[in-house]
């Protein structure tokens, strides 16, 4: 059973801060991984995008991988009410590359 | 770039109806398109993977002959709730592959809005 796993939260920080959002995965052999954005009633956004191992910088978000560690996270600089979103996580697994969700992590940044 | 729509975004019908729902790539080609659903509070739940000019492939507990899937073209997808019932109320949501990296990102699945079904 191929999982990826999230602390479900809600992981509070304040406006102005880092949020450091955190998925671990089974499956060795994953090659992709992806951050999706949901907002309560919307359809999830994608984020971020990574392959190999290392960082990703797009503007105010961080993507990190480390695939020895079967770990990768996502930092938010400057957090932003407009951040207030659950985040997930999914990493490419099964065939026609599916995607493996994570439960998401709720994240309240408050002013 | 990468945009997929859905239509209808809402759609209430009554117990025993059949619904249709479509998904487009407005400006990339999907071999491959993908179904969920998602039921308040919870997360995605994937139902089927539909494939350009084949049969859809669905996941273990999900009823084939109550979700019909048609992936007719390379940009749109179709999925049918047959004799729909209130417990198929629930918001469903399709994606779709951008295998060749249009978008600038290989081999990324993206969203449509969405479609919330309420079966009365």
């Amino acid at each position: 059973q191929k999982e990826v796993e999230q602390n479900s939260g809600p992981l509070s920080v304040p406006e102005g801060a880092i949020a450091s959002l955190n998925c671990t995965y089974s499956d060795r052999v994953s090659q992709s991984f992806f951050w999706y954005r949901q907002y309560s009633g919307k359809s999830p956004e994608l984020i971020m995008s990574i392959y190999s191992n290392g960082d990703k910088e797009d503007g105010r978000f961080t993507a990190q991988l480390n695939k020895a560690s079967q770990y990768v996270s996502l930092l938010i600089r400057d957090s932003q009410p407009s951040d207030s979103a659950t985040y997930l996580c999914a990493v490419s697994g099964g065939g026609y590359n599916k995607l493996i969700f994570g439960a998401g992590t709720r994240l309240a940044v408050h002013p | 770039g990468a945009v997929v729509s859905q239509h209808p975004s809402r759609v209430i019908c009554k117990s025993g109806t059949s619904v249709k729902i479509e998904c487009r790539s407005l400006d990339f080609q999907a071999t491959t398109m993908f179904w969920y659903r998602q039921f308040p509070k919870q997360s995605l739940m994937l139902m089927a993977t539909s494939n350009e000019g084949s049969k859809a492939t669905y996941e273990q507990g999900v009823e084939k002959d109550k979700f019909l899937i048609n992936h007719a073209s390379l940009t749109l997808s179709t999925l049918t709730v047959t004799s729909a019932h209130p417990e198929d109320s629930s918001f469903y949501i399709c994606s779709a592959r951008d295998q060749a990296g249009t978008s600038g990102s290989t081999d990324t699945q993206y969203f449509g809005p969405g479609t919330r079904l309420t079966v009365l």
